[in-house]
């Protein structure tokens, strides 16, 4: 079946715009996460949906930083006013259920580059 | 914030040699640790999930051990072939939400 797909794969926006990247989970999956990566560390948690509503979102580094799931499935991931240091791979993942036990299937990432 | 560290961070070995590298996260409120390979214009891919002090997990080459009292795990890689080459990411969780990723061991295996 169709596994996690992000779009686009590459952004690349000027510092101050506002950029939207889009998660397609695997149908039927309930959790959804968002992580960020930037060169040389570990995804970094940013926000957590069971459903249609935001979990936790303990790590979007500040209110620039929005997303969203309305129907409980696709998510978008909105960044105001993008900041150089904004650039890293941002990677989706969504798994059956929430809990430890579900492994998470990850999404191929969108890259963006804030100029 | 969960510290999670992964060693060596990058692991050069020839075809056939088997290897292992380590996972290491605090041992307090552990929940879970999960393994992922993730392979150059890849998604990651889970190999394990491991919940239980001793858990001992294997797929084909690739085997996991599980130590929660001391807060580790190891991969081991039987007989690596080049295939094999990817970056192996550990990601720990505890009582809350969140997965805490390690930065990853980098494995080039050489043919």
């Amino acid at each position: 079946g169709a596994g996690v797909s992000q779009t686009p794969s590459n952004k690349v926006t000027e510092k101050g715009k506002y950029v939207e990247l889009r998660c397609d989970p695997i149908s039927g999956h309930t959790a959804l996460y968002w992580y960020r990566q930037s060169l040389g560390q570990g995804p970094e948690f940013l926000i957590y949906f069971q459903g249609t509503g935001a979990a936790d979102d303990s790590g979007l580094p500040n209110d620039r930083f929005f997303a969203v799931r309305p129907e409980g499935s696709v998510s978008t991931l909105k960044i105001q006013r993008t900041e150089r240091g904004d650039s890293a791979v941002y990677l989706c993942a969504s798994s059956l259920r929430a809990g430890s036990a579900y492994e998470q299937y990850f999404g191929p990432g969108t890259r963006l580059t804030v100029t | 914030i969960l510290n999670v560290e992964q060693s060596p961070q990058s692991l050069h070995v020839q075809e056939g040699d088997s290897t292992n590298f380590t996972c290491s996260f605090p041992s307090s409120n552990f929940y879970a640790l999960h393994w992922y390979r993730w392979e150059t214009a890849k998604s990651p891919e889970a190999l394990f999930v491991m919940t239980l002090n001793g858990d001992e997990k294997k797929k084909g080459r690739i085997s996991a051990t599980l130590n929660t009292k001391e807060g580790y795990s190891y991969l081991y890689i039987k007989g690596s072939q080049p295939e094999d080459s990817a970056t192996y990411l550990c990601a720990s969780k505890d009582t809350g939400n969140q997965f805490y990723f390690g930065t990853g061991t980098s494995l080039t295996v050489i043919p």
